[in-house]
């Protein structure tokens, strides 16, 4: 099966401007989770869907980053404005909720913040 | 509020050495403990997990809840091995199922 597709690859931005990313999962796979990954720190769940509605935000800075997960597929994570403390590997991951299965990520998208 | 400690940041070896890797957790229900790996310039991908408990790669982990441990062990660590690997903890239930809570990994580097 094709696994969860993310891009872009590599994103550089200068602080406060804006940037997009984009997250493809596994067909069939109802819940899409966004997890940041800062240098030498383990993954942090950012945002949790369950098909299109938000099952868990509470860790999203909401006041910058937004996310969307329109007809319950694909998925968008935006941050506005940036900050240099934003410079991460932002992963998004895919899963058949209630199979115990853990979960597939995708390759992630490593954003630097000039 | 559950944790995952990984208490070594870096652990190095020899080819053929047992290793082990070591994972604490906290939580306040029954746990769901998983390990991932990620190689490097690779994707980070499922190692094992514990309600299955399977050897994969010639790695196992036993959940001890007495001490609140889910080590990853293997008795003859391999080159192939080295890798950053990260013990992870699922809610098993309530809205955020499925939430993983990851601990700050381990880098083992096995030496030939």
């Amino acid at each position: 099966e094709a696994g969860v597709a993310q891009s872009p690859r590599y994103k550089i931005i200068e602080k406060r401007q804006s940037v997009a990313f984009w997250c493809n999962p596994i067909s069939g796979h109802a819940t899409l989770y966004w997890y940041q990954q800062i240098l030498g720190q383990g993954p942090k769940l950012l945002i949790q869907f369950q098909n299109n509605g938000v099952v868990d935000d509470s860790q999203l800075p909401k006041d910058r980053f937004s996310a969307e997960r329109l007809k319950g597929v694909d998925s968008t994570l935006k941050i506005q404005p940036a900050k240099l403390e934003d410079s991460a590997v932002y992963l998004c991951a895919s899963s058949f909720r209630g199979v115990n299965y853990g979960y597939t990520f995708g390759s992630g998208t490593r954003l630097t913040v000039v | 509020a559950q944790r995952v400690t990984q208490p070594e940041k870096l652990l190095s070896v020899f080819k053929g050495a047992p290793v082990e890797l070591k994972c604490n957790y906290s939580y306040s229900g029954s746990p769901e403990l998983f390990w991932y790996v990620q190689y490097s310039r690779q994707r980070l991908q499922l190692l094992l997990r514990h309600i299955s408990r399977e050897s994969i790669k010639g790695f196992t982990a036993d959940l001890n809840k007495g001490e609140t441990s889910f080590h990853l062990k293997k008795p003859f660590a391999q080159e192939e091995d080295s890798a950053m690997y990260y013990c992870a903890l699922m809610n098993a239930g309530g809205t955020s199922y499925g939430k993983l809570t990851f601990g700050q990994g381990t880098i083992l580097t096995v030496h030939p």
